[in-house]
């Protein structure tokens, strides 16, 4: 079957540094992306990995390890917009995103 | 203007009535979805087309319908609403291996 895992909710502080995990399951496997989705709107793409390693983009990085079926979503110098909900999304063998719950980040001051 | 527009962006009906969510897209993508997200719960695929003569059932289309009327707009409908089906609704394109766009959604109540 297809299945992902994060955690349901995470709390951070302004200025720190936090990371966001995923397990994942899919039936064939294009990729993973991470969207980050603020209450009431619509999802935001901010990264996509198809191969192991890590990707750095600005204040977030996203990391990818395939033979584990793991990911990670690492955000720096948090700032109180980040606040969002982030949603682990890979890809399966049809190009469709399967999508968890994704993790709501509360950032305190 | 949006790449993809939904409409109407808010809509309150009456339990029973028939109500149409409208979406259309201007990035010449293939491939269009519907979900609908509730507090608290992932996105949940309604109904996903490929291309014009294509369209496929997701995991909760019972209590709905849709139709691809051009590659740039699909539509879905509601035929009998009921307070169960009150939720954010987003329609969302792609082309194949690369990511997709959301419409900004539409919050139904049924009330």
């Amino acid at each position: 079957g297809q299945n992902i895992d994060q955690p349901t909710e995470m709390t951070a502080t302004e200025g720190a540094i936090v990371q966001i995990n995923c397990t994942y399951q899919t039936s064939g496997f294009n990729g993973l992306f991470w969207y980050q989705q603020h209450a009431g709107e619509a999802p935001t793409f901010l990264s996509y990995n198809v191969l192991d390693g890590l990707e750095e983009k600005g204040r977030f990085s996203s990391f990818l390890s395939r033979s584990k079926g793991y990911s990670y979503l690492l955000l720096k110098e948090l700032q109180m917009k980040d606040s969002a909900s982030y949603l682990c999304a890979p890809m399966d063998s049809n190009y469709q995103l399967i999508w968890g719950a994704g993790t709501k980040l509360i950032i305190k001051p | 203007d949006a790449d993809v527009t939904q409409t109407p962006r808010n809509r309150i009906t009456k339990t029973g009535k028939r109500i149409m969510l409208e979406c259309s897209q201007t990035k010449g993508h293939d491939r269009m979805y519907w979900y609908r997200q509730d507090p608290g719960l992932g996105l949940r695929l309604i109904y996903y087309s490929f291309d014009v003569k294509d369209i496929n059932k997701g995991e909760i289309s019972d209590g709905y319908s849709v139709s691809r009327q051009a590659q740039a707009k699909f539509s879905l409908s509601l035929e009998s609403a009921i307070p169960n089906q009150t939720a954010l609704y987003f329609c969302a394109t792609s082309v194949q291996a690369y990511g997709y766009t959301f419409g900004s959604g539409t919050r139904l109540t049924v009330v």
